[in-house]
């Protein structure tokens, strides 16, 4: 299974913009890339996903390197309701997903 | 629309105990997961369901069993509980794949 590599943890000050980094040097040309949150003590919430172009929709915005070895989740003015687990995960045709341990994002007042 | 419901949402069990975790879901999706959760990790899926009777092993199904009689439901069971598995779970479905999964919100079990 192609595997994501994403930081640890980041911080971020409130109203700032936050890009989140993701390394996924195995991908193949027909994974898609799909990002998920997960606030405290909830399931995981979809935020976006994209294939080889950048996306935009009301909650995030996915840039997607030219050769699709990383991809970046932008937020465009961070809030402190943005405090959570963000997990980047390469869907790969064989009905699963895989989560890897995520960025832990901290968003400060 | 309730979306994804888990019940129960806490439960505390015996080693050698048996029980079934339900997962249901009002929005007519064909797909539905079961996913555990350990402390500080990801998720890992346990198993899946393409559509009602047709199911298959994720990465962890070892100690677990799942059935899918009708497109809502989608219970997990456990039939002889050890305390590797205590985890949070959560089920989730899909209407397509790749297409946006909903999670309902866990039950977190203790296995003592």
């Amino acid at each position: 299974d192609a595997k994501t590599t994403q930081p640890n943890s980041m911080e971020s000050n409130e109203e700032e913009p936050v890009h989140l980094p993701c390394n996924h040097s195995t991908i193949s040309g027909t994974d898609y890339i799909h990002w998920y949150r997960q606030l405290p003590s909830q399931g995981p919430e979809y935020v976006i996903h994209g294939l080889t172009s950048n996306v935009n929709n009301r909650m995030a915005s996915l840039a997607i390197a030219e050769d699709r070895k990383s991809s970046t989740l932008i937020l465009h003015r961070a809030t402190l309701r943005d405090a959570a687990v963000y997990y980047c995960i390469l869907y790969q045709g064989t009905y699963k997903y895989i989560f890897g341990t995520g960025t832990r994002l901290k968003v400060l007042a | 629309n309730a979306g994804v419901t888990q019940t129960p949402k806490f439960r505390i069990l015996k080693i050698g105990q048996s029980m079934t975790l339900q997962c249901t879901q009002d929005m007519n999706h064909n797909y539905m997961y079961w996913y555990r959760q350990d402390p500080g990790m990801g998720l890992k899926l346990i198993y899946y369901s393409v559509g009602a009777g047709i199911t298959d092993k994720g990465e962890v199904p070892n100690g677990y069993n799942v059935s899918r009689s009708t497109t809502e439901d989608f219970p997990l069971r456990l039939e002889l509980a050890a305390p590797s598995q205590t985890s949070v779970y959560f089920c989730a479905s899909s209407r397509n794949m790749p297409d946006t999964q909903y999670f309902g919100p866990g039950t977190r079990l203790t296995v003592l």
